[in-house]
């Protein structure tokens, strides 16, 4: 069973263009939440989503970050006209709705703005 | 809203002595999950532990061991005979369970230092 898969694992970005970062969940999860990791800090939760349905994006900047996990295919975290202070590590993690905390985390995706 | 402290921001030993990761939280939900998770310098987040707030049995895995406290709202981290392969950041969170949504509280991290 494949884990958690993200790409691209490493990003590079011009300021003001778009970042697209995406996460295929582990088989049979329906249900994704993206963090992301400033340099030398700790992981913020960003969205948590189930198939189709956004169910908590309290952590999200209300400009220029959004995100989806489509029926089909994986989650997207969509970043417009990027900025410097977005480069951060982008991590997904998926679970199953079975109550007991369990989450498996991707390997992250390394977004640079330059 | 819930919160989680781990005050050391740095901490180096010598190979082979033992250190101890300090995590302190806050929550007024009486049913939650507390995690460790370990950060190589390769940046993947590797999972550790579990806890749930009605288990207050301290584990141990191996050179590992927790040590869970709800008196003191505490959940340390402590490292027997320390090895260069420990040398990582390392996170403490908390998860609420709330309506299904798991989402994770992190700790700012503990970066360890193992020095041969």
């Amino acid at each position: 069973n494949a884990g958690v898969m993200q790409n691209p694992r490493h990003l590079v970005r011009r300021r003001g263009q778009e970042a697209r970062l995406r996460c295929s969940p582990m088989k049979g999860h329906s249900h994704v939440y993206w963090y992301r990791q400033l340099p030398e800090e700790g992981l913020k939760f960003m969205v948590y989503l189930q198939k189709e349905n956004i169910i908590d994006e309290s952590g999200m900047p209300k400009e220029r970050f959004s995100a989806e996990f489509p029926k089909e295919g994986p989650s997207i975290l969509r970043i417009q006209q990027v900025v410097r202070g977005d480069s951060a590590a982008y991590f997904c993690a998926s679970s199953l709705p079975a109550g007991n905390g369990e989450q498996y985390f991707g390997p992250g995706t390394r977004l640079t703005v330059t | 809203a819930q919160k989680v402290t781990q005050a050391q921001t740095e901490i180096s030993v010598v190979e082979k002595e033992d250190v101890t990761l300090d995590c302190v939280y806050e929550t007024r939900d009486t049913t939650y999950y507390l995690f460790w998770y370990k950060q190589p310098p390769s940046g993947e987040l590797v999972f550790l532990i579990r806890r749930n707030s009605f288990d207050e049995q301290n584990e141990i895995s191996g050179r590992y061991s927790w040590n869970f406290q709800k008196s003191t709202s505490s959940f340390n981290f402590t490292i027997t005979a320390s090895q260069v392969v420990d040398s990582a950041v390392y996170f403490c969170a908390l998860t609420l369970l709330n309506f299904g949504n798991e989402k994770l509280t992190f700790g700012t991290g503990t970066r360890l230092t193992i020095i041969p």
